[in-house]
Formats: C-alpha cells, structure tokens, sequence
C-alpha cells in the first residue's frame, strides 16, 4: 500500500506570491492533518480534515488555509507569503476517527520563502 | 494548554550501548496518549511508540522502550542496543483523548547520534 503522497518535494516562492500544497493520504484514510515544521517554532499543527470538513484548526493566520477532495486528498494554502512561512509542511492521514488512531506522515513540502 | 518538554537538544549513543531521552508534558487532562516519533534525514515522521495515559504498565517495542511517570508527567524513551539506523531526530508528543482526533502537540525534539 503507497504511504502519504505529498508534491512538491521542494518549493521556492518569494514574498507576497501564495503557494498551494498537496497531499495524498493512505488508500481508505478518511482524516489528514497538516503540521507546519520550523527550527525555531518546532512542530505546530495547522488544520485536519475529516470526510472534507475541517474540524480542528491551529493557531496561524487566515494566509493558511485548507480543503479536503472527496478522495481524501487534501490541499493547503499560503497567500501572501512571508519569510517566516519558509518551513517544512507535513501531511499526516489517519484511517477514522480516534484519537488512538496511528497517523501516518509524509516527508514534507520543503518550502523556502526569498 | 498542553506543553511537551524536550530538555535535551542533542544525545550520542555508542552503538551497541543504551540511551534514554527525556521528555515532560504538562496538562489537566486525564485522558491522553504519548507518542515517540523518529525522523531520519528522508524527514518522514516515523512512529516509534505509543502509551495510553490510562494504561499502568510501560510501552515496548522491540529494542524500544518507555518509563511513564504519570503523577510526575515524565515519558522517557530507552534505546537499547542502540544500532546505527537509529540515529535521527526524537520527538515526543501529546495527544489529548476524546471523540474525533485531536491535534499532536509536539516537543521540540533530541538529535541522537550513535558513534560506531
């Protein structure tokens, strides 16, 4: 079975352009949360998405935004962009509902803001 | 709000040798879980071990293991026989327990190195 899919692998934007992340999760996995990776700030959640609602968001600002396809791939946003957005984003799928459910990650847009 | 404490930014490890990494959370929580999450230089995190808060007895996986502390809210992470594979960064996370997922809340990680 494929893991969590995510495109690009690597990504230059400059400022002020948006950028538009993807992610692919496991075949039959119904929630994907994306998590934003910075050496200063470390992991901070963004958003998850359950059957194409967003049912838990973090605390970023209204640049960041996200949706969820009928097929479970998920997309995020960044408008506006700033230097500080230059980070690695992880995608990670889960198969339902649980909290006790194993979330499986992708290796990460890395994307750099000049 | 939920916190995770990773107080050592760098370990190294002989191989073959033991090591343990350290991590405190804080919450009011009684219901959650912990997670150890490996990520080597591909950047995939990798689940390495998960501990029920309810649950008494330790977590193992193979050459992995835990000692959870409730009542302090301490969750280290032994290695034992440490192998070259294992060098990567550490981190600990929180997840609190109830309906529906909640979000990770992550530790800002142990680089372990292991020395051959």
């Amino acid at each position: 079975k494929a893991g969590v899919t995510q495109t690009p692998r690597y990504l230059i934007k400059t400022r002020g352009q948006q950028v538009t992340l993807s992610c692919s999760p496991i075949s039959g996995h119904r929630s994907v949360s994306w998590y934003q990776q910075t050496p200063g700030q470390g992991l901070q959640f963004l958003f998850e998405y359950f059957s194409e609602t967003q049912r838990n968001k973090g605390n970023f600002p209204g640049r960041f935004s996200g949706r969820q396809f009928s097929n479970s791939r998920s997309e995020m946003n960044v408008s506006t962009l700033e230097l500080g957005d230059s980070a690695l984003y992880l995608c990670a799928s889960s198969l339902q509902d649980s909290t006790n459910e194993k979330l499986f990650f992708g290796s990460g847009t890395q994307l750099s803001v000049l | 709000a939920q916190t995770v404490t990773q107080s050592q930014p760098e370990m190294s490890v002989q191989e073959a040798e033991t090591v343990t990494l350290s991590c405190t959370y804080d919450t009011s929580e009684s219901d959650y879980y912990l997670f150890w999450y490996k990520q080597p230089p591909s950047r995939q995190m990798i689940l390495v071990i998960r501990q029920e808060a309810y649950k008494q007895q330790n977590a193992t996986e193979n050459r992995f293991s835990v000692n959870f502390q409730k009542a302090a809210k301490s969750f280290s992470l032994k290695i034992s026989d440490s192998q070259l594979g294992d060098a990567a960064m550490y981190f600990c996370a929180y997840r609190r327990g109830r309906s529906g997922n909640t979000p990770l809340v992550f530790g800002k990680g142990t680089r372990l190195s292991v020395i051959a």
